[in-house]
């Protein structure tokens, strides 16, 4: 069964690093997504991505944040200069462009700024 | 305000007992709602998903659930839990269109006892 896959599964990083956190969605959908979890927390959506730009972003992602497809598979989130409330873990999602589709999600990269 | 409550943060039933996780949900238009499940460590596997028909819609691993659009409600049932449901439950609902977001509620962490 297709699925979406995601690298680093764990990320260690100095705060004020850039991260690029990496996702290949499942090869024919066309709809992108980002969301994170931090620790003991619910689950909370970041960008939706289609067509190569952004459809809806959640006032999380701030300046400090980019998302970019820079090939036919890849799909980054970008962290500018990390802070210590960036640790979490971040799931990227992909959906098909049919009504009704499911969100498959990533298996998370786990991300921890010091 | 879109959002979803689940009530009870943890719940711990012995192993054979039936379980019900509670969800509630506030939404504009008609939901698109939707259950995962994820295990320590894991990413976010989808149980069910309802959006029309049946109210009763039956999802992996035996669960099912039930929309009651009068209270708001989509809870999640089992009849009878193994250890291996052991698990972070999370109700989520969003909209029909593949571009939307997925809003999840905080979570019900289920915990079973030998």
């Amino acid at each position: 069964e297709p699925e979406v896959t995601q690298t680093p599964s764990h990320q260690v990083t100095q705060m004020g690093q850039e991260v690029i956190l990496r996702c290949v969605p499942i090869s024919n959908h066309l709809y992108f997504y980002w969301y994170r979890q931090i620790l003991g927390q619910k689950v909370e959506f970041l960008v939706s991505f289609y067509n190569n730009e952004i459809s809806e972003k959640s006032e999380i992602f701030d300046d400090q944040f980019s998302v970019e497809r820079p090939d036919g598979s890849n799909f980054t989130l970008k962290i500018r200069s990390t802070k210590l409330e960036d640790s979490a873990m971040y799931f990227c999602a992909s959906t098909g462009a049919g009504y009704q589709e499911t969100q498959y999600f990533g298996p998370g990269t786990r991300l921890l700024v010091l | 305000a879109q959002s979803v409550t689940q009530p009870d943060i943890h719940i711990t039933v012995s192993e054979g007992a039936s379980l019900e996780l509670r969800c509630n949900y506030s939404y504009g238009a008609t939901p698109y709602l939707f259950w995962y499940v994820q295990s320590p460590g894991q990413g976010l596997q989808l149980l069910l998903k309802y959006f029309s028909g049946d109210t009763l819609v039956q999802g992996i691993k035996g669960f099912e659930a039930e929309f009651k659009r009068s209270q708001s409600s989509f809870n999640l049932r089992k009849p009878s839990v193994h250890w291996s449901d052991a698990a972070e439950y999370f109700c989520a609902v969003g909209a029909s269109s593949s571009a939307s977001k997925i809003i999840f509620g905080s979570g019900t962490r289920l915990s079973i006892r030998p």
